[in-house]
């Protein structure tokens, strides 16, 4: 079966723009978690929504926005970018029930900032 | 706070060479700690999940096993293919797939 689908796998933005990250999971997978990946802090956790809920946050400052559709896709926002999100942001799926530590990546979607 | 550890962070090995890979943790109790493997390029990969100490997981050449503070991935004659970053995460204590990851292990070996 397909996998998780993540676009755009690049962009380059400048400070003070915004952007926004797509993510479809594996069919029938209704828990979306979004992660930042950066070499200097490792993945560290964003959020997660179940069911288009925010089921939890991690500590990132309110520029950082997420939300999930009725079909489970979820798209992540960043405002006001700055040089310090350049970074992998990875989107990973999962029943979302079972808590069993599996999840499914994306390949992610690198973003620089400029 | 819940914090993960993982050493060495770089580990060359040549092929055959047979080694392993640390993660120490640190959580309000523990609900599970996950191996994932990460190539260049690509998101994280699955490998194993632990759930209690004197655990043992085995696929093909990897090994992990689980005590009441650490986890170790042991590697048994590695090839050039299992070359990746090899990350460790724990499950936050309650109900959610909010995993908390170490900065990973990245593996050379060399033929």
């Amino acid at each position: 079966k397909a996998g998780v689908t993540q676009t755009p796998r690049y962009l380059i933005k400048t400070r003070g723009q915004q952007v926004t990250l797509s993510c479809s999971p594996i069919s029938g997978h209704r828990s979306v978690s979004w992660y930042q990946q950066t070499p200097g802090q490792g993945l560290q956790f964003l959020f997660e929504y179940f069911s288009e809920t925010q089921r939890n946050k991690g500590n990132f400052p309110g520029r950082f926005s997420g939300r999930q559709f009725s079909n489970s896709r979820s798209e992540m926002n960043v405002s006001t970018l700055e040089l310090g999100d350049s970074a992998l942001y990875l989107c990973a799926s999962s029943l979302g029930t079972a808590y069993t530590g599996e999840l499914f990546f994306g390949e992610g979607s690198r973003l620089t900032v400029l | 706070e819940d914090q993960v550890t993982q050493s060495p962070e770089a580990l060359r090995l040549q092929e055959g060479e047979s080694s392993s890979l640390n993660c120490s943790y640190t959580v309000s109790g523990l609900r599970g700690l996950f191996w994932y493997r990460q190539d260049p390029g690509k998101g994280p990969e699955f490998l194993f999940t632990l759930y209690s100490a004197g655990e043992e997981k085995e696929k093909e050449r990897l090994k992990a096993t689980l005590t009441k503070k650490e986890s170790f991935l042991h590697i048994t004659a590695p090839k050039p293919e299992d070359s990746a970053t090899y990350l460790c995460a724990v499950q936050a204590p309650y109900n959610t797939d909010k995993l908390i990851f170490g900065t990973g292990t990245r593996l050379q070996v060399f033929p």
